[in-house]
């Protein structure tokens, strides 16, 4: 079972931040937050991850609240192409066997012109 | 580096029948994982190798079986097809080292089964 929470669909406007939160009230100590988006009928796509810092990249930022039970990944300036459904997903590292990504039901996002 | 590959990209079976489909990694990578997506269950883990041992598996009868070769690229098989095995099969390439779950998905192979 995936260990996170996420609403269903969002949307925002071409060229505006797009926040999409994520709960994870029960993350251990050791797992992280991973996220991924599936662009329509392609694989999903790695964006970012993080364990207790915020983190950015080319892409994204990642933001993880102080207790670690919920997160935020922002695109900065959303574009048509970053519609997709996007994946919050709570994992350990590569560890042992029980290593694995679960994933949810996403929140789709809709980036409107 | 190329990225993921999978074939065929698309297939259509009958029931009863098997079915193997095929992912080649990026290379360098030595951990490839199958994944499972229909509309009702989303994306559902199947298994993972690593160094042509299976490490990790998923909830599946034991129809679904798989295989690593040596240079990582992988097979999965389907035996004795259902309906319900229509889906999306994705396979995931990583290098499978201790570390952070960072995956490259192929674009996956559409199954049909009729």
């Amino acid at each position: 079972d995936a260990k996170t929470t996420q609403p269903p669909s969002m949307d925002c406007a071409e060229g505006r931040a797009a926040n999409l939160p994520c709960n994870h009230s029960t993350i251990s100590g050791n797992e992280y937050v991973y996220w991924y988006r599936q662009i329509h009928s392609q694989g999903p796509q790695y964006i970012i991850h993080g364990l207790k810092n915020n983190e950015t990249n080319e892409m994204a930022s990642l933001i993880i609240t102080e207790d670690r039970k919920s997160s935020t990944l922002i695109l900065p300036h959303a574009t048509l192409r970053d519609t997709a459904v996007y994946y919050c997903i709570v994992a350990t590292g590569r560890t042992g066997a029980n290593s694995k990504l679960t994933f949810g039901k996403g929140i789709t996002l809709s980036v409107r012109p | 580096k190329a990225g993921v590959t999978q074939t065929p990209r698309y297939l259509i079976k009958t029931r009863g029948q098997q079915v193997t489909l095929s992912c080649s990694p990026i290379s360098g990578h030595r951990s490839v994982s199958w994944y499972q997506q229909t509309p009702g269950q989303g994306l559902q883990f199947l298994f993972e190798y690593f160094s042509e041992t299976q490490r990790n598996k998923g909830n599946f009868p034991g129809r679904f079986s798989g295989r690593q070769f040596s240079n990582s690229r992988s097979e999965m098989n389907v035996s004795t097809l259902e309906l319900g095995d229509s889906a999306l099969y994705l396979c995931a390439s990583s290098l499978g080292l201790a570390g952070v779950l960072r995956q490259f998905f192929g674009p996956g192979t559409r199954l049909t089964v009729l």
